[in-house]
């Protein structure tokens, strides 16, 4: 899988769009891109996945570039409830079994 | 639907002592995982299983056995704890195949091994 890479710590202001970026220079044609994150204490939270096309849902949008190389997950208004560790993860689907690499991720302080 | 629970929420145990920690989910996913999470580090895969009665080595196995004798729960044994296995430890399940993007993750189990 390849190896990703984000910053280690962004703050947003409340209500304000928080925009997290991922590098993923290395990822390969059948390599997807998912979003997790963890609130303190907390088992990890799916947010969205997305492969070639930007992806939006109820909680976040999905932008990578047309290069694929890197990404942005967007939480549109953020809340103090986001506050959290985001994790950027690239895997390939078929037989790699749904197995996730957790790297350090970004630490998205929420402030009111 | 409960989704993913894990017992026990917390342990303490001393070096040598062993241990089983539940890990049980209602939602007839196929694949299950055992992952740790030590301070300030991302979660690591342990072992993981694609069926009732299969299991297979993640990332960091040594020290940990399994076992996933009904499709709705997964076992993860500690024979001989120590020290160096004080952690966070998150059970989690997923539909299998092609559209496991979305893993479904417990409460977590907090292990001391004093």
């Amino acid at each position: 899988d390849a190896k990703t890479t984000q910053p280690t710590s962004m703050d947003c202001a409340e209500g304000r769009a928080a925009n997290l970026p991922c590098n993923h220079s290395t990822i390969s044609g059948n390599e997807y891109v998912y979003w997790y994150r963890q609130i303190h204490s907390q088992g990890p939270q799916y947010i969205i996945h997305g492969l070639k096309n930007n992806e939006t849902n109820e909680m976040a949008s999905l932008i990578i570039t047309e290069d694929r190389k890197s990404s942005t997950l967007i939480l549109p208004h953020a809340t103090l409830r986001d506050t959290a560790v985001y994790y950027c993860i690239v895997r390939a689907g078929g037989t790699s079994y749904g197995k996730l690499t957790f790297g350090q991720g970004t630490i998205l302080t929420v402030h009111p | 639907n409960a989704g993913v629970t894990q017992t026990p929420k917390f342990r303490v145990l001393k070096t040598g002592q062993s241990m089983t920690l539940l890990c049980a989910q209602d939602m007839n996913h196929e694949y299950m995982y055992w992952y740790r999470q030590d301070p300030g580090m991302g979660l690591r895969l342990i072992h993981y299983s694609v069926g009732e009665g299969t299991t297979a080595k993640g990332e960091v196995p040594d020290g940990y056995n399994v076992s996933r004798l009904k499709k709705q729960n997964f076992l993860l044994g500690l024979e001989s704890a120590a020290p160096s296995q004080t952690s966070v430890y998150f059970c989690a399940s997923s539909s299998g195949g092609l559209s496991s993007y979305e893993q479904y993750f417990g409460p977590g189990t907090r292990l001391t091994v004093t």
